[in-house]
Order: C-alpha cells, then sequence, then structure tokens
C-alpha cells in the first residue's frame, strides 16, 4: 500500500496479557517510530529503528515493551503483562531519511488503540 | 511542500532570562502544533495547540497558536541550566503526516 498500517485497530486486553501491535512502514522507508498517545495528549516517543537497527529505546517506559524489526520492514511492538496504564494509542511512523532525525517527515499510520480491562 | 521553521536556530542565554522560540509553519489540513524537548535522544512531550489564542502553561513553560499567522511561540521564563536542550516544533496534519523543523538549540549559561 502506499501508507503506513498498523494492526489490529483495535485491541481489548485483559491486563496481565501480552499483546503484540504490528506496523508496515511506507515501502524502502528506512526509519520507524514507534509513539504511544494518552487521551488529549501529544504522541509520546517510545522507540526508533533504522533499518533493523533499534538506535533508541529510551522512551520504552518500561521492561514489558519490546520492539523489534528483524528484517528492517516490518516492526513488531510488543507489551508483556499488560497493565491499565498501557491503554493509549500506538502510533507508528516512518520516514525515508537516512539521518533519523526527528527533523524528517514522518508519515504515520492509522494507530492501534489498546484498551487494557 | 508541507513545511515548518523555527528560529533562532541556536540561542545562548544567561539563567533568569526570558526566552522565546518561534515556529511557522505551511501545512495542509493542518490539526495540530506540537513542541517537544530533546535534551540526549528521546524527545519529551510539552504542548500540543490546536486552536488560536488558547495559551498553555506548564511552570514556567508556555506556548500559543495563531492559525491565521500560521505561527507558534513557545516562551521559557526565569530559564535553568536544565532548560538547555533542542526544542523541536512540529505540525500534524488530518493525514497523520507529522512534520518537524530542524528545532533551536537553548543554551543556558549560569
Amino acid at each position: 500500500g502506499a501508507g503506513v498500517s498498523q494492526s489490529p485497530r483495535y485491541k481489548v486486553a485483559k491486563r496481565g496479557q501480552d499483546v503484540a501491535l504490528r506496523c508496515d512502514p511506507i515501502s524502502g522507508h528506512v526509519s520507524l517510530f514507534w509513539y504511544q498517545q494518552a487521551l488529549g495528549q501529544g504522541p509520546e516517543f517510545l522507540t526508533y529503528f533504522q533499518n533493523e537497527a533499534q538506535l533508541d529505546k529510551s522512551g520504552l517506559p518500561s521492561d514489558r515493551f519490546f520492539a523489534e524489526r528483524p528484517e528492517g520492514s516490518v516492526s513488531t511492538l510488543k507489551i508483556q503483562r499488560t497493565q491499565q496504564e498501557d491503554s493509549a494509542v500506538y502510533l507508528c511512523a516512518s520516514s525515508r531519511g537516512l539521518s533519523g532525525g526527528l527533523t524528517d517527515t514522518q508519515y504515520f499510520g492509522p494507530g492501534t488503540r489498546l484498551t487494557v480491562l | 511542500e508541507d513545511k515548518v521553521v523555527q528560529s533562532p536556530l541556536s540561542l545562548v542565554v544567561h539563567e533568569g532570562d526570558t526566552v522565546t522560540l518561534n515556529c511557522s509553519y505551511e501545512v495542509t489540513n493542518f490539526r495540530s502544533l506540537l513542541w517537544y524537548k530533546q535534551e540526549k535522544k528521546a524527545p519529551t512531550f510539552l504542548f500540543m495547540l490546536t486552536s488560536s489564542g488558547i495559551e498553555k502553561k506548564s511552570g514556567r513553560l508556555s506556548s500559543i497558536l495563531d492559525k491565521k499567522e500560521l505561527f507558534s511561540i513557545l516562551n521559557i521564563t526565569a530559564t535553568q541550566t536544565g532548560d538547555s536542550a533542542i526544542y523541536l516544533c512540529a505540525v500534524r496534519n488530518y493525514g497523520q503526516n507529522f512534520v518537524f523543523g530542524p528545532g533551536t538549540r537553548l543554551s543556558v549559561l549560569p
């Protein structure tokens, strides 16, 4: 497709369950970002990949959060033992640039709305 | 082409000074303007602005948006050395695209 796609669009999990969120970036885009957006807030940076390398994971809120991009295209954000505070929209974005700098235009997917009960 | 411009690109002040950072934009289907503070790697979200003329405040930081003139300012009063960082402005449109400005590098000297 032409844009960034994410799946599932909605996910409801019981507290303690593990979830996996998928992101398909725009073909050929080198950089991939994950953001967490709480209601009424701007997206908060979670982690960043340049190709398959995870260059920055400082935004991951705890060691329950794990992201990978093994072949430099599709990425998965995994959250283990979900907690209620994990409820948010998880946004994936990709950009063309090699620099990976935030100053490149990032193209966002529609997001996955995670609700933890 | 969507564009975000920030000024100044670099600024050096002394503790206690007040600074104003500028962000102007040209974006189709504007949705929101966001300010981030980036110290080392990960940027920290500061403000999200969607409506003109409504000031948002957080401690010594405040920001306002002018959708008619297509700009926003970020004010920091009584600056501290801990305010030293790159301040990024980003504009988001309804196509979900996020366009960042180049950032303003602020250095606050003791």
